[in-house]
């Protein structure tokens, strides 16, 4: 049980262009999904908190413009990268929590490469 | 926000060999689990303690609460368990359980 997909697992596009990445809870209801960024051997970086149903909540120093963050239902949340730049390259994770129950778990990641 | 420090930062074993990974965390949580990052990026949950003692297998951890600290213990390592452990802690007023990271563990297993 608990298992958080992410499609794609790899993306590399052109700068300028848009990509999108989903992320799914496949045996619960996730109330609360989290998106992560991680740069070569460092730690995950928090971009965004959303709630199912409301407007996700950014970091400090995150562009909400930019990161795109929708949850529309209990299993899906997205992450949409617009106008892509290669600084934006990097790995960014997912995670998943139950309402109610304080454990997170992460999903297997999406490497976006930018050229 | 909450600092979460672990140690070391690098660790290199001979296959065989027992270790033990340290987490401090500057203020009360409510959430504590620990990670093994695989070498594809893949977070692997290992242990949810806030408080107490658990085992799985060759893993165990202790979370001393009242003292801010967490520590991991690896017995008999094998080669897959190389890669980056993860401490990571939410604190007792978040309701949403954002959590905050140590900077890792990268274990190195030679056979």
């Amino acid at each position: 049980g608990a298992v958080v997909s992410q499609h794609p697992s790899r993306v590399i596009c052109k700068s300028g262009t848009s990509v999108k990445i989903e992320c799914r809870s496949l045996d619960f209801q996730a109330t609360t999904m989290f998106w992560y960024r991680q740069f070569p051997k460092k730690s995950l970086m928090l971009m965004a908190t959303s709630n199912e149903g409301s407007k996700a909540t950014y970091e400090q120093g995150v562009e909400k413009d930019k990161f795109l963050i929708n949850h529309a239902s209990l299993t899906l949340s997205t992450l949409t990268v617009t106008s892509a730049h290669p600084e934006d390259s990097s790995f960014y994770i997912c995670s998943a929590r139950e309402g109610g129950i304080d454990t997170q778990y992460f999903g297997p990641g999406t490497r976006l490469t930018v050229l | 926000g909450i600092q979460v420090e672990q140690s070391p930062p690098d660790l290199i074993l001979q296959e065989g060999a027992n270790s033990t990974l340290r987490c401090n965390f500057s203020d009360s949580v409510n959430n504590l689990q620990w990670f093994h990052q695989n070498p594809w990026g893949q977070l692997i949950n290992l242990f949810y303690i806030p408080s107490g003692t658990k085992q799985n297998g060759r893993l165990s951890a202790t979370t001393v609460a009242t003292e801010r600290y967490s520590l991991l213990y690896i017995s008999s390592s094998q080669t897959t368990d190389s890669g980056v452990y993860f401490c990571a802690v939410a604190d007792r007023g978040s309701t949403l359980g954002r959590l905050y990271f140590g900077r890792g563990t990268q274990l190195t297993v030679w056979p």
